[in-house]
């Protein structure tokens, strides 16, 4: 059973737009990140959020953590067709619960 | 060392067959998970080791997986008498114990006819 659920599961925009993803979890973890994995390849990490609140800025991508530890978003300003990809939040403890994803892909 | 890696990058199987992958880990890291993926879904967790020692066992993995890591370094996931529902991305990650980031290999794609 997933205990993160993201929205959209599917983005599709043009290139030069701004995007959103929503990452929600019923759990507290000790801390949330979040992956871009592209086709034939394992999750990269982009970032990890732990601090109820915080903000962190990766170039064009801002992640956001809710103040309960329940939720985050990634914003992509100024989306490039380099960003297409599947996009997961996951909850850390010992292990990692990925979300459900967001496949985005990015139209010239 | 460039990363994780693992063997076979596919597979492809008829059911009743047993399977066998293998897991390179980065070599200074002392965790490996195994995680499954299917087609339009996140990584499910299957297992994890310190060392050779096997901490964490999911649910998910039925008695016909089997994970082992004899000497704390590579680590090998076997499926026996696979199902046509095995089919998915197998990969695995590793990490240094006191850090959270884990870093994934290309994954092992298993399809059971």
């Amino acid at each position: 059973t997933q205990l993160l659920e993201q929205s959209p599961q599917f983005l599709s925009i043009q290139e030069g737009e701004n995007l959103t993803v929503y990452c929600n979890s019923s759990s507290v973890f000790s801390s949330l990140q979040w992956y871009r994995q592209e086709p034939g390849e394992g999750p990269v990490l982009l970032v990890t959020v732990v601090t109820g609140g915080e903000v962190k800025k990766l170039k064009r991508l801002t992640f956001q953590f809710g103040d309960a530890r329940k939720d985050s978003s990634l914003h992509i300003t100024a989306a490039q067709p380099g960003d297409t990809g599947l996009y997961l939040c996951a909850g850390v403890d010992e292990k990692l619960t990925f979300g459900t994803g967001t496949r985005l892909t990015i139209i010239p | 060392d460039t990363g994780v890696s693992q063997d076979p990058r596919h597979k492809i199987t008829k059911r009743g067959q047993n399977v066998t992958f293998r897991c390179d880990p980065i070599s200074e890291h002392n965790r490996l998970y195994w995680y499954r993926q299917t087609l339009g879904q996140g990584p499910e967790f299957l297992t994890y080791f310190q060392n050779e020692a096997q901490l964490e066992k999911s649910r998910l993995l039925s008695d016909r997986f089997s994970a082992e890591r004899p000497k704390g370094s590579f680590s090998t996931l076997e499926i026996q008498r696979t199902e046509q529902g095995d089919s998915a991305m197998y990969l695995c990650a590793s990490s240094h114990r006191t850090y959270n980031e884990q870093f994934f290999g290309p994954g092992t794609r298993l399809t059971v006819l």
